[in-house]
C-alpha cells in the first residue's frame, strides 16, 4: 500500500463546476500537507500549503485536511479551461515529500 | 517564476553514457531537495541538502548516480552509464523559511 493514494482519474468537468479532488494518507507521523498543479512537461507548481486539520482558503481554492481520517481534499470553484492540469496532493514528514500519483484534471469549455 | 533555474531542460542520451543535470536557484536557500518523476507518477524524494552537506540520500540514488553542492548554492545531479530506466524527469526543490518547496521546471532525460 502506497503511503498517499491519489484517484489517477482522468477527470472531466464543465467549466464553471466546482472540482472535488481527494488524497488518503496511511502515516500517522505526515504533519505538512500540500497541493501542486502540473502542467505538461513542466514542474510542480505549490498551490496550498497546509498543516493543522480544518480548512484553508486561496482565492477559488480550498484545502481541507481532516487528521483523524487521514483525508485530504481540494476544492476549485468556477472551474476554468486553464485548471486543466494534473493535481497532486503530497504529505511531509521530516524531510521528505511523499506525493500522490496525479489526478488529471480536464476542465471542458 | 519559481525561483529555481535547472539546465538542461531536456536530454536525450544513449545508454551507458553519463549525464549531469544543474539546480540553481536564484536566491540562498539552505535547503535543496532532488526528486525524480516517473510517467505517470508523483515525484520521489531522491536526496537533500543543507548548505553544502548532503544529509539524506533515497535507496532510489544507486551508486551510478551522485550529487553534489560545493558551495551551498547551485547543485549538480551526475547519472553514471545510463540505463533505460533512468529515463524520468529530475526536479530540483528550494524550502522556503515557512517549510513550503518550490519545484524548478525540472530538467528530462531520455534514455535511448
Amino acid at each position: 500500500q502506497k503511503e498517499v493514494e491519489q484517484d489517477p482519474g482522468p477527470l472531466s468537468v464543465p467549466e464553471g463546476a466546482i472540482v472535488s479532488l481527494n488524497c488518503t494518507y496511511s502515516n500517522s507521523a505526515f504533519q505538512y500537507f500540500m497541493w501542486y498543479r502540473q502542467y505538461s512537461r513542466k514542474g510542480p507548481e505549490l498551490l496550498m500549503y497546509t498543516y493543522s486539520s480544518g480548512n484553508k482558503e486561496d482565492g477559488r481554492f480550498t484545502a481541507q485536511v481532516d487528521k483523524s481520517s487521514k483525508y485530504i481534499s481540494l476544492f476549485i470553484r468556477d472551474s476554468q479551461p486553464s485548471d486543466s492540469a494534473t493535481y497532486l496532493c503530497a504529505s511531509r514528514s521530516g524531510e521528505k515529500l511523499t506525493f500522490g500519483t496525479g489526478t488529471r484534471l480536464t476542465i471542458i469549455p | 517564476d519559481t525561483g529555481v533555474s535547472q539546465d538542461p531542460r531536456h536530454k536525450i542520451t544513449k545508454r551507458g553514457q553519463n549525464v549531469t543535470f544543474r539546480c540553481d536557484p536564484i536566491s540562498e536557500h539552505n535547503r535543496l531537495y532532488w526528486y525524480r518523476q516517473t510517467l505517470g507518477q508523483g515525484p520521489e524524494f531522491l536526496t537533500y541538502f543543507q548548505n553544502e552537506a548532503q544529509l539524506e540520500k533515497s535507496r532510489l540514488l544507486s551508486d551510478r548516480f551522485s550529487a553534489e553542492r560545493p558551495k551551498g548554492s547551485f547543485s549538480t545531479l551526475e547519472i553514471q552509464r545510463t540505463e533505460q530506466g533512468d529515463s524520468a524527469m529530475y526536479l530540483c526543490a528550494i524550502q522556503s523559511l515557512a517549510g513550503e518547496l518550490f519545484f524548478g521546471e525540472g530538467s528530462r532525460l531520455t534514455v535511448l
